[in-house]
């Protein structure tokens, strides 16, 4: 079975500081997919990055980081200096047959 | 290029009542899935659609079901309402199926409370 972990249900910060969203996963398959999607208030979820499984680069856009370790089955996000813009539920999820996401991380960042 | 639309955004309603929310996807898309989010659970998938088809379905009892059509808008119903029903519910689209590398495009969602 499928399964997407994200331990820290809501975390505040002060604007500039940097924070970390964990996200662990479970799955069978030898070749699945991670995302993580980002939902503003409005409420739609837009899509951040996507990792393949044999991919095990970290990979850094701008002030967002993503650190994939297959050894613990985790895809942790960082934000560094964070934005009051930054403030969403983000989303972790794993894909096989379907995708699967977390319970979701609510950030918020405080000017 | 219009997004996901999803109608109506806001709905409220009765126990016992039902409910038809639909879904119309990016032009070209012709995978649509539905998801349940509530505070309690998360985002939890419905079910998925593609080419007419119901191609995967989550733990979700009979109470809620779904179509699409051929132009590939999707609905879904939910029957005998109950108070645990009331959550945002989320319609995204995608190019392919299956492909678990395909991003998901998602509406804003339709609100329902259920009285």
């Amino acid at each position: 079975a499928q399964k997407v972990t994200q331990a820290q249900t809501e975390i505040s910060v002060v604007e500039k500081e940097d924070v970390t969203l964990d996200c662990v996963y479970e799955t069978r398959d030898t070749t699945y997919y991670l995302f993580w999607y980002k939902q503003p208030p409005s409420g739609e979820l837009v899509f951040l990055i996507r990792r393949n499984s044999f991919d095990e680069q970290n990979e850094i856009s701008g002030r967002y980081s993503w650190n994939f370790q297959k050894s613990t089955s985790s895809f942790n996000f960082t934000i560094t200096a964070s934005q009051v813009v930054d403030s969403a539920v983000y989303f972790c999820a794993l894909s096989g047959n379907d995708m699967r996401f977390g319970a979701g991380t609510r950030l918020t960042v405080k000017p | 290029k219009a997004g996901v639309t999803q109608t109506p955004r806001y709905l409220i309603k009765t126990r016992g009542q039902q409910v038809t929310l639909s879904c119309s996807p990016i032009s070209g898309h012709r995978s649509v899935s539905w998801y349940q989010q509530t505070p309690g659970q998360g985002l939890q998938f419905l079910f998925e659609y593609f080419s007419e088809t119901q191609r995967n379905k989550g733990n979700f009892p009979g109470r809620f079901s779904g179509r699409q059509f051929s132009n590939s808008r999707s609905e879904m119903n939910v029957s005998t309402l109950e108070l645990g029903d009331s959550a945002l519910y989320l319609c995204a689209s995608s190019l392919e199926f299956p492909n678990p590398a395909r991003e998901l495009f998602f509406g804003e969602g339709s609100r329902l409370t259920v009285l």
